[in-house]
């Protein structure tokens, strides 16, 4: 699978827009662009996956650039319950089976 | 709740033991997947199984098996226990066996191993 660069941390303040980037340089035109995040001792969670056009869903949305060497995750109105650690994750159709391969992610911190 | 339900929650074992964790996938899920998750080596995949068969094979140790049930609940079995097998051990589900890249993980809380 090809491989992401997120921030390590990022801040936001409780109830404004969080833009969380992850780059991926490498992606091929199969790979899906995932994001799962992990709230302290909770097991990761799906938020939103896309492969070319943006993406919205109940929990946030999905930028993703033109040339597709980019993508924004994007909280409308950050809560603390938000407070988590983000992966971008690109998942191709292999034939190796559905794993994700976790990198280090981005730790969102929400400050009240 | 995610639907994957995985016990026991915590474990407290000493060196040099065995131990089985066991997981029921999401209804209707065939796919399920082993991660393990310590402090210093992030979250790690282990193994998958589909309908009853390993499917791919990440970085699980010859001392740790697992297995997927004809009813799709499965067991990851860690034996000969050590220090550094401390961790949090989580199984996810998936409805297909992974092919296309849209496959989507549902994860269960996890089961917390301390081995003393």
């Amino acid at each position: 699978d090809a491989k992401t660069t997120q921030p390590n941390s990022m801040e936001s303040n409780e109830e404004e827009p969080v833009h969380l980037p992850c780059n991926h340089s490498t992606i091929s035109g199969t790979d899906y662009i995932h994001w799962y995040r992990q709230l302290p001792s909770q097991g990761p969670e799906y938020v939103i996956h896309g492969l070319t056009s943006n993406v919205n869903n109940r929990m946030a949305s999905l930028a993703i650039a033109e040339d597709r060497k980019s993508s924004t995750l994007i909280l409308h109105r950050a809560t603390l319950r938000d407070a988590a650690v983000y992966y971008c994750i690109l998942r191709g159709p292999y034939n190796q089976g559905g794993k994700l391969i976790f990198g280090q992610g981005t730790e969102l911190s929400v400050k009240p | 709740d995610s639907g994957v339900t995985q016990t026991p929650k915590h474990l407290i074992t000493a060196t040099g033991q065995r131990v089985t964790l066991r997981c029921s996938p999401r209804s209707g899920d065939l796919s399920v997947y082993w991660y393990q998750q310590s402090l210093d080596q992030g979250l790690q995949f282990l193994i998958q199984y589909y309908n009853g068969e390993e499917r791919a094979k990440g970085n699980i140790l010859e001392r740790f098996s697992a297995q997927q049930f004809p009813d799709l609940h499965s067991e990851l079995n860690l034996s000969s226990l050590e220090l550094g097998d401390s961790a949090l051990y989580f199984c996810a589900s998936s409805v297909s066996s992974g092919e296309s890249g849209a496959n989507v993980l549902t994860f269960g809380a996890g089961s917390r191993l301390t081995v003393l």
